[in-house]
């Protein structure tokens, strides 16, 4: 069964830094998210991406966050000046429209 | 907007009970889907079940069933003959179709299967 792959599974840097978090969507999906979970605490909406633009962000995602769709297969989430709050599991997905959203197994970002 | 409310921070049950996840929400939407995802220790975010809210039927997935009850807004989650390997965190979400298409999650309910 095809599947989200998201990488690194942990990525561990400096507060001030840029990160980029990587993730491959399912093939023939065209929606795609990025969901952030605090440790103990809910999964959050950040933001979705359909036809090469946002069709949505929560408040959470300011100007610290950008995401992009580089080539066909890619779709990254790029945060930069991490701060230590941050640190979070963040969870890519995907879907076709009007079906349940794939989520790949997360990156563990911690800010130290 | 939408919320979603899990009213059980922790449950505990031996294994082979059966156990019932609560989980309420609140729409002005007619037309929406209802989900149960599962997360183990790893912390991946494996779907359980869904529910189409136009659909009367209660959705079923082997040992796991829903109650949806739409007037009342609930969303219940039964697992029957409970194993050790049902422990996990377990979030209830809330899709619309408008728009974004964005998952609200509810906070979680940890279910503990106790040999």
């Amino acid at each position: 069964e095809p599947e989200v792959t998201q990488t690194p599974s942990h990525q561990v840097t400096q507060m001030g830094q840029e990160v980029i978090l990587r993730c491959v969507p399912i093939s023939n999906h065209l929606y795609f998210y990025w969901y952030r979970q605090i440790l103990g605490q809910k999964v959050e909406f950040l933001v979705s991406f359909y036809n090469n633009e946002i069709s949505e962000k929560s408040e959470i995602f300011d100007d610290q966050f950008s995401v992009e769709r580089p080539d066909g297969s890619n779709f990254t989430l790029k945060i930069r000046s991490t701060k230590l709050e941050d640190s979070a599991m963040y969870f890519c997905a995907s879907s076709p429209r009007f079906q349940p959203q794939h989520f790949g197994d997360g990156t563990r970002l911690s800010i130290l | 907007a939408q919320t979603v409310t899990q009213s059980q921070p922790e449950m505990s049950v031996q294994e082979a009970e059966t156990v019932t996840l609560s989980c309420t929400y609140d729409t002005s939407e007619s037309n929406y889907y209802l989900f149960w995802y599962k997360q183990p220790p790893s912390r991946q975010m494996i779907l359980v079940i869904r529910q189409e809210a136009y659909k009367q039927q209660n959705a079923t997935e082997n040992r796991f069933s829903v109650n949806f009850q739409k007037a009342a807004k609930s969303f219940s989650l039964k697992i029957s003959d409970s194993q050790l390997g049902d422990t996990a965190m377990y979030f209830c979400a809330f899709l619309r179709l408008q728009g974004a298409q964005k998952l609200v999650f509810g906070q979680g309910t940890r279910l503990t299967i106790n040999p």
